[in-house]
């Protein structure tokens, strides 16, 4: 049982590139985030998905996309990469409304230079 | 508008006391807190909860205070040790529904040998 895990775990992009960060869970949890952590911040929510093909917006979505085939994976798509896109991004996932406690994936530091 | 709360970016506290961290919220739907533990390069560890229903979850060297009146909760850790200096995240959510968490900014605790 891996949990959840994210790839890759640094990466540097310059400005107008794109990518997408990689997230996926084997515990079959119906709830998946992704957030960003900025230096001295807390998390702020990016997108979550609470079912394959159910997807919403959290916090700060501006530049970002997600899509969600599976229940097992949700991955995070920059378009167009902006130096204020430079952070941590941690995925995360729920068991369901009742289940509060989240389970997070070691992180992807991203660089846009 | 911050939701939740954590007033202190930093506390010291020296091996064996008591460390306390606070966190308040501004949102009188949230009945559900939790807090989360953060070691450097890796995500997030849940470490506590508790719901509204309660005033007082002890779990080991840790426990978690709720006073509703005041929209406040702290965290008790006793007696601290070196292993405990992480970044600690208070989170809340609304006990039902699809509502995601809503993290505070986190406090850094070091503890001293």
């Amino acid at each position: 049982n891996a949990g959840v895990t994210q790839t890759p775990k640094f990466r540097i992009l310059k400005i107008g590139q794109s990518m997408t960060l990689q997230c996926a869970q084997d515990m079959n949890h119906n709830y998946m985030y992704w957030y960003r952590q900025d230096p001295g911040m807390g998390l702020k929510l990016i997108y979550y998905s609470v079912g394959a093909g159910i997807t919403d917006k959290g916090e700060v979505p501006n530049g970002y996309n997600v899509s969600r085939s599976t229940t097992e994976d949700f991955p995070l798509r920059l378009e167009l990469a902006a130096p204020s896109q430079t952070s941590v991004y941690f995925c995360a996932s729920q068991g369901g409304p009742s289940y509060n406690e989240q389970f997070f994936g070691p992180g992807t530091r991203l660089t846009v230079l | 508008d911050q939701q939740v709360k954590q007033n202190s970016p930093s506390l010291s506290v020296q091996e064996g006391r008591i460390s306390i961290l606070n966190c308040d919220y501004t949102n009188s739907m949230f009945d559900y807190f939790l807090w989360y533990k953060k070691y450097p390069a890796e995500g997030p560890t849940f470490l506590i909860s508790i719901s509204s229903i309660k005033d007082k979850n002890e779990d080991g060297r840790f426990t978690v205070f709720l006073n509703k009146s005041a929209k406040h909760l702290s965290l008790h850790i006793v007696p601290s040790q070196p292993g405990d200096s992480a970044v600690y995240f208070c989170a809340a959510s609304p006990n039902s529904g699809n509502t995601p968490l809503v993290f505070g900014k986190g406090t850094r605790l070091s503890v001293i040998a």
